[in-house]
């Protein structure tokens, strides 16, 4: 039982475009989200988060958004660039900082 | 390097043997959690840890998983009897107690893993 999707397990953009990387939760009792950034051979990296009371959060290049009615979070990248290019794992947790779910992940290739 | 550490950072080891595996997190941090990751998936939750107590553990350690965190700072993980099954990335993370991190943010940090081999 997937309780948290990435749909997509690839997405190619170009430089300097929006990156949109979507993820879906079926747990309405999740009540923080989380994107995480993976480079090979090494862990993932914390990039951005959200609160369930919150439906937008934002961090210079990156802005998530969430649509608690539709189960649905999105991250967005704008401007992306090459060094963007890595796995994007969402993550969401119902009990502050104890269980988190993570989705399959989804490959972001930046093209120069 | 401040970070968290995992040691060792791969492990081959014949199917039926021992493994132990050690995370050492940063060091003011008191949450400190261990994961498993194979190929295509994200990280599955294993246990946590809050200071030296083991507060929650995944179905999906088996009685052949042991965590512990004696003093509430490194951890060890132990598979013993080792199957194929078993070869993935494991995981370790920290995270520090409420009210030292960004508000709404309960990240993780995460070490580099350790790659289990069973053959």
């Amino acid at each position: 039982d997937q309780q948290v999707k990435q749909n997509s397990p690839s997405l190619s953009v170009q430089e300097g475009r929006i990156s949109i990387l979507n993820c879906d939760y079926t747990n309405s009792m999740f009540d923080y989200f989380l994107w995480y950034k993976k480079y090979p051979a090494e862990g993932p990296t914390f990039l951005i988060s959200i609160s369930s009371i919150k439906d937008k959060n934002e961090d210079g290049r990156f802005t998530v958004f969430l649509n608690k009615s539709a189960k649905h979070l999105s991250l967005h990248i704008v401007p992306s660039q090459p060094g963007d290019s890595a796995v994007y794992f969402c993550a969401a947790t119902a009990r502050y900082g104890q269980n988190f779910v993570f989705g399959p992940g989804t490959r972001l290739s930046v093209l120069p | 390097d401040t970070g968290v550490s995992q040691d060792p950072r791969h492990k081959i080891t014949k199917r039926g043997q021992n493994v132990t595996f050690r995370c050492d997190p940063i060091s003011e941090h008191n949450r400190l959690y261990w994961y498993r990751q194979t190929l295509g998936q994200g990280p599955e939750f294993l246990t946590y840890f809050q200071n030296e107590a083991q507060l929650e553990k995944s179905r999906l350690l088996s009685d052949r998983f042991s965590a512990e965190r004696p003093k509430g700072s490194f951890s060890t993980l132990e598979i013993q009897r080792t199957e194929q099954g078993d070869s993935a990335m494991y995981l370790c993370a920290s995270s520090p107690p409420p009210g030292r991190k960004r508000a709404g943010a309960p990240e993780q940090y995460f070490g580099p893993g350790t790659r289990l081999t069973v053959t």
